[in-house]
C-alpha cells in the first residue's frame, strides 16, 4: 500500500544512547519531515527536507540530525538521546494532489520514544 | 508572535450533534489544512482550505482568509469522528512553497458518547 512507513513502532533508550528513526515513502514525492508531539502542544516541526540532497532545520532541531540521501528515505537521528527527546514522532511527505493540485501532508503512523 | 489557536480546546457531544470547531492564525497564510487523529495516534489530512469552502461528506470546512479564521463543521456525528482535530497553517512570510513549515495548533479533542 502506497504511504509512508515509519520503524520502530516503539522504542525505549537509556540517556546518551542513539538510535535512528526510520522513514520511507513510496508515492515519489518531493517533501519530507520529522514532527515530535508532545501532551498538549500539538506538533512541532523538527526538520524537513525539499528534495535529495537538501534538508533544513524547523522550530525544535536541537539533538537531532537528518539526511535525505535518496527522494524515499529521510531518517532522524538521535545522537546522545535526553529524556527531554521522550515523545512521539511523526513522518510526513507531500506532494501535489493530482485532483485538487493542492500540497497535503500524508502522516506515518507515529513512533512512541521513551528515554529513561 | 506566530499563533495558531484553536478552539474549543476539548468538546463533547451526544452522538448526532453537529458541532462547529475554530482556528484562529496571528497572519497571512499560503497554506491551511485540517487533521484529524484519531485515538489510535494516526493523522489523517480532512481538507486542505487556504481559503473559501470545501464540503466532504458530514464534513465541511470555510476559511476567511482576510479575518484569519477557518471553521471545521461536523454534521450528525458519529462515535468514529472522536479524536483530535489539528489546524496547521504556513504563514506567507515564512514560505511561499507550501508545506515547508506548518505550524499546528494544540488541537481540539471531541468524544462523541453514543
Amino acid at each position: 500500500n502506497a504511504g509512508v512507513t515509519q520503524t520502530p513502532k516503539f522504542q525505549v533508550l537509556k540517556t546518551g544512547q542513539s538510535m535512528t528513526l526510520q522513514c520511507a515513502q513510496d508515492m515519489n514525492h518531493e517533501y519530507m519531515s520529522w514532527y515530535r508531539q508532545d501532551p498538549g502542544m500539538g506538533l512541532r516541526l523538527i526538520h524537513y527536507s525539499v528534495g535529495a540532497g537538501i534538508t533544513d532545520q524547523g522550530e525544535v532541531p536541537n539533538g537531532y540530525n537528518v539526511s535525505r540521501s535518496t527522494t524515499e528515505d529521510f531518517p532522524l537521528r538521535l545522537l546522545s538521546a535526553a529524556p527531554s527527546q521522550t515523545s512521539v514522532y511523526f513522518c510526513a511527505s507531500s506532494g501535489t494532489d493530482s485532483d485538487s493540485g493542492a500540497n497535503v501532508l500524508t502522516f506515518g503512523a507515529g513512533s512512541r520514544l521513551t528515554v529513561l | 508572535g506566530i499563533q495558531v489557536e484553536q478552539s474549543p480546546p476539548d468538546l463533547i457531544l451526544q452522538e448526532g450533534a453537529n458541532s462547529t470547531l475554530r482556528c484562529n492564525f496571528s497572519d497571512s497564510v499560503n497554506n491551511l489544512q485540517w487533521f484529524h487523529q484519531n485515538p489510535w495516534g494516526q493523522l489523517i489530512n480532512l481538507f486542505y482550505i487556504p481559503s473559501g469552502t470545501k464540503q466532504n461528506g458530514r464534513l465541511s470546512a470555510t476559511t476567511v482568509a482576510t479575518e484569519r479564521y477557518s471553521l471545521l463543521y461536523i454534521s450528525s456525528s458519529q462515535t468514529t469522528d472522536s479524536g483530535v482535530y489539528f489546524c496547521a497553517v504556513e504563514f506567507k512570510f515564512i514560505s511561499n512553497f507550501g508545506n515547508e513549515k506548518l505550524t499546528f495548533g494544540t488541537g481540539t479533542r471531541l468524544t462523541i458518547i453514543p
